[in-house]
């Protein structure tokens, strides 16, 4: 079936650095999204991405993030600066349509800040 | 806002008995539902969904009644295999959301023994 790719699969920085996580969508999505879940505890959502714009972010989506698609190529989630706090597994998703559709997720980049 | 209760974090079976994992969920819309699975180092993925209240959908032995009076959608199986040891996960979206993002629960691992 369909696959979402994400590239690293496990990235370790020191905090303060700047990281870029790196998405490879199913190739006619339209709709692309980023969840983060810290070991232990549930995948939440941090923000939807469609025409090239930011639709909903959530709380956990701070000013140091940052998404971006040029040219349909990698969905990209940049943290700019990061903190310790940022140390979780990312996950990519994307979906064909919005409501009640399928979102197919990447096997998810595992960030470590120290 | 929406959330989803996912009651076992952990469930531990032989071969052949039945399970069922728990979900609740709340939110103010009408209600979207999906179970998603995923093995050990694998991308999560979409086992069943509905939106249809009192309506059982299947898949791959796997089902699942939407009942809105109860806010509930419990995962079934009559007879586990070895293999459906993985962690599921329940997961809501509604047309409140206007993006598809999806509100997920605990989620429920389990493990099947020979």
């Amino acid at each position: 079936g369909p696959k979402v790719l994400q590239i690293p699969s496990h990235q370790i920085i020191d905090m303060g650095q700047m990281v870029t996580l790196n998405c490879d969508p199913v190739s006619n999505h339209l709709y692309f999204y980023w969840y983060k879940q810290i070991l232990g505890q549930q995948m939440e959502f941090l923000v939807n991405f469609y025409n090239g714009k930011v639709m909903e972010k959530s709380k956990l989506f701070k000013d140091q993030f940052s998404v971006e698609r040029p040219d349909g190529s990698y969905f990209t989630l940049k943290i700019q600066p990061t903190a310790l706090e940022d140390s979780a597994v990312y996950f990519c998703a994307s979906s064909l349509a919005r409501d009640y559709a399928e979102q197919f997720f990447g096997p998810g980049t595992r960030l470590t800040v120290l | 806002g929406d959330s989803v209760t996912q009651t076992e974090g952990l469930v531990t079976l032989t071969k052949g008995l039945p399970v069922m994992l728990n979900c609740t969920y709340q939110t103010t819309y009408s209600p979207f539902l999906f179970w998603y699975v995923q093995h050990l180092n694998e991308a999560p993925k979409l086992l069943l969904k509905s939106s249809t209240d009192n309506k059982r959908t299947e898949h791959q032995g796997f089902y699942a009644t939407l009942h809105k009076s109860s806010s509930s959608f419990h995962l079934q199986k009559s007879s586990v295999q070895l293999s459906d040891s993985a962690l599921y996960f329940c997961a809501l979206s509604d047309l409140g959301t206007n993006t598809g993002k999806l509100t997920f629960g605990d989620g429920t691992v389990l493990t099947v023994k020979p």
